[in-house]
Parts: structure tokens; sequence; C-alpha cells
């Protein structure tokens, strides 16, 4: 299997940035993907890195290090809605599905 | 338009029975996807469907696994003979090609009594 690690439960206050990290080991990366999903729900696209380097959506960044095999999602101006699991996913060249992390749980406090 | 569309929404079944689950997606997708997700945990890939071809089944978990995509849009998972691990979410997504977000459905939550 792919080894995709990711912290199990993370808790941030609202109104702080919040950065969830993922590290990958798997032959063949082609690019990652985060998604949110909250409790009962649809897993809902976020972002998704193929090249080195941040990318900005609103209050939502991704990070990639080909290299380091890592990544992370820095959510700044915590919202309370923003609770719910944070799922890292790879693609693999030659495989069309996503590989999926346990997902990491994240709590936002008043 | 509509997303992806999953029915039933919630399955209780007893062991031994089989269960059918479908799968609308998003019109004009080509790519379908069924995953399945244990509390807790991300998801895992069953079978990847493009068009009506099933392309990939490496991940149903046994024979009594079988999902279908006769026309290329709607897309039903059997499961036949049903055991309480086959309880879980299954989620269907769907997609426009190869690297593009996969838009999930609701999911089918399956409890096998």
């Amino acid at each position: 299997g792919q080894n995709i690690d990711q912290p199990t439960e993370m808790t941030a206050t609202e109104g702080a940035i919040v950065q969830i990290n993922c590290t990958y080991q798997t032959s063949g990366f082609n690019g990652l993907f985060w998604y949110q999903q909250h409790a009962g729900e649809a897993p809902t696209f976020l972002s998704y890195n193929v090249l080195d380097g941040l990318e900005e959506k609103g209050r939502f960044s991704s990070f990639l290090s080909r290299s380091k095999g890592y990544s992370y999602l820095l959510l700044k101006e915590l919202q309370m809605k923003d609770s719910a699991s944070y799922l890292c996913a790879v693609t693999k060249t030659g495989a069309n599905n996503l590989f999926f992390g346990t997902g990491t749980r994240l709590t936002v406090i008043p | 338009g509509a997303g992806v569309s999953q029915s039933p929404r919630y399955k209780v079944a007893k062991r031994g029975q089989d269960v059918a689950l479908r799968c609308d997606p998003i019109s004009g997708h080509v790519s379908l996807f069924w995953y399945q997700q244990a509390l807790g945990q991300g998801p895992e890939f069953l079978t990847y469907f493009q068009n009506e071809a099933q392309l990939d089944k490496s991940g149903l978990p046994s024979d009594r696994f079988f999902a279908e995509r006769p026309e290329g849009s709607v897309s039903t998972l059997k499961i036949q003979r049903t055991q309480q691990e086959d309880s879980a979410v299954y989620l269907c997504a769907s997609s426009y090609g190869q690297n593009q977000p996969q838009h999930f459905g609701d999911g089918t939550r399956l409890s096998i009594l």
C-alpha cells in the first residue's frame, strides 16, 4: 500500500491559523489532493498540487515538496464551520484512483 | 447542475442478504469510482470505470463484490451474501478524467446485522 501519514486530530481556535501536514512515500507519485469532509457528508475538493510550491485559494493554501514527500494544508482565519476531517490523497502514474490518508479531524473552538 | 447522487442513503441488511447500491454521476463525467470508507478512516478504492468499461477492479475485496455501469452513466455496486465486515460507507465519485478533481456523493451507509 501507500504510506500516507497525517495527524489524527488537531484543535485550533477560531480566528487562528492551522497547518495540517501530510507525508507520503509512494512510487510513481503524480500529484496530491486535499479534501474536506464533514461528518456524514461527501468529501469536497479543496486543492490539487502537482508542482512544488504553494497554491493559494482564499482562506486555504496548500503546499507541496515532491523531493521531501511532504505537503501541508494551511487554513487561515479559522471559522467554526471549518471543523471537519481533512483528507490528503495522492495519485500515481498508471492508476486513476486516489490513495487517501486516514484524515485529520480538526476541531475549531471559540 | 446536480452533484453525484447516491441511493439509498442508509441500508440495513441481514448477514447473507444481497444488496445493491446506486450511483448517479455528474452528467458528462467519463470517470466513475467506488470507494469504501470505514469509520475514522480515509476512503479506500474499490473500482474504476471509464464510460462503460471497468478498467480497474483491483480494490474489490472479494468476488462477492460486483460493479457495473452498462450505459456509461449510472453505476451499481452489488454485494452478495453480505457479511458484517462489509459494514461501511460506500462512496461514489465522478470526474472528467485522469487527475481531475473527483466529486463525491454523500455515500450509502451500509449496516450488516
